[in-house]
């Protein structure tokens, strides 16, 4: 079973443009959350998707959103780029039907440079 | 405020030794806990979770104990082996249907196993 890929591995963008990263779940996930991981932070929440319906969003601003398709597949985008959005985006998957016991499961992430 | 703490940034130890990694949590609201592990370049892997009704899980060489009245998980490695070398995350989520998958995460402790 293939696991969790996110394209691109790395990015370089310029303060103010915007950036759309992109994640595949393991088959038949249905979850897909995105985390923000800096040296600074550590890893933090950003949303989790859930049958193409956003079920929880962390404490990051407005220019961070996302979406889910019909698939699974997940997108998220930040607009108006700035510096301190250089980090490690991650996308973890998980079954997640009536049971929550199901551990999330992690891609590699795409690292954002904002230059 | 930080929800869950590793205060440990780092910990060195002897191939064949025992691992011990610490992690302390100050909301009562959690009830599930999850060890990953990662390594430079990749995305956080689970290693093994507990529920709060349990006060310890097992799983080959990784063993995690919870103590809900100190609000305290540790993870168990025995015996440490060189290629556990990475950094741990232990991380909390909420058990009820509006938190989803939302883990909070610490800040993660960089195991060293010398040979």
């Amino acid at each position: 079973k293939a696991g969790v890929t996110q394209t691109p591995r790395y990015l370089i963008k310029t303060r103010g443009q915007q950036v759309t990263l992109s994640c595949s779940p393991i088959s038949g996930h249905r979850s897909v959350s995105w985390y923000q991981q800096t040296p600074g932070q550590g890893l933090q929440f950003l949303f989790e998707y859930f049958s193409e319906t956003q079920r929880n969003k962390g404490n990051f601003p407005g220019r961070f959103s996302g979406r889910q398709f019909s698939n699974s597949r997940s997108e998220m985008n930040v607009s108006t780029l700035e510096l301190g959005d250089s980090a490690l985006y991650l996308c973890a998957s998980s079954f997640t039907g009536i049971s929550y016991n199901s551990p999330l499961h992690f891609g590699n992430g795409t690292r954002l440079t904002v230059t | 405020d930080q929800q869950v703490k590793q205060n440990s940034p780092s910990l060195s130890v002897q191939e064949g030794r025992i691992s011990i990694l610490n992690c302390d949590y100050t909301n009562s609201m959690f009830d599930y806990f999850l060890w990953y592990k990662k390594y430079p370049a990749e995305g956080p892997t689970f290693l093994i979770s507990i529920s709060s009704i349990k006060d310890k899980n097992e799983d080959g060489r990784f063993t995690v104990f919870l103590n809900k009245s100190a609000k305290h998980l540790s993870l168990h490695i025995v015996p440490s082996q060189p290629g556990d070398s990475a950094v741990y995350f232990c991380a909390a989520r909420f058990m009820n249907n509006n938190a989803g998958n939302m883990l909070t995460f610490g800040g993660g402790t960089r195991l060293m196993v010398k040979p």
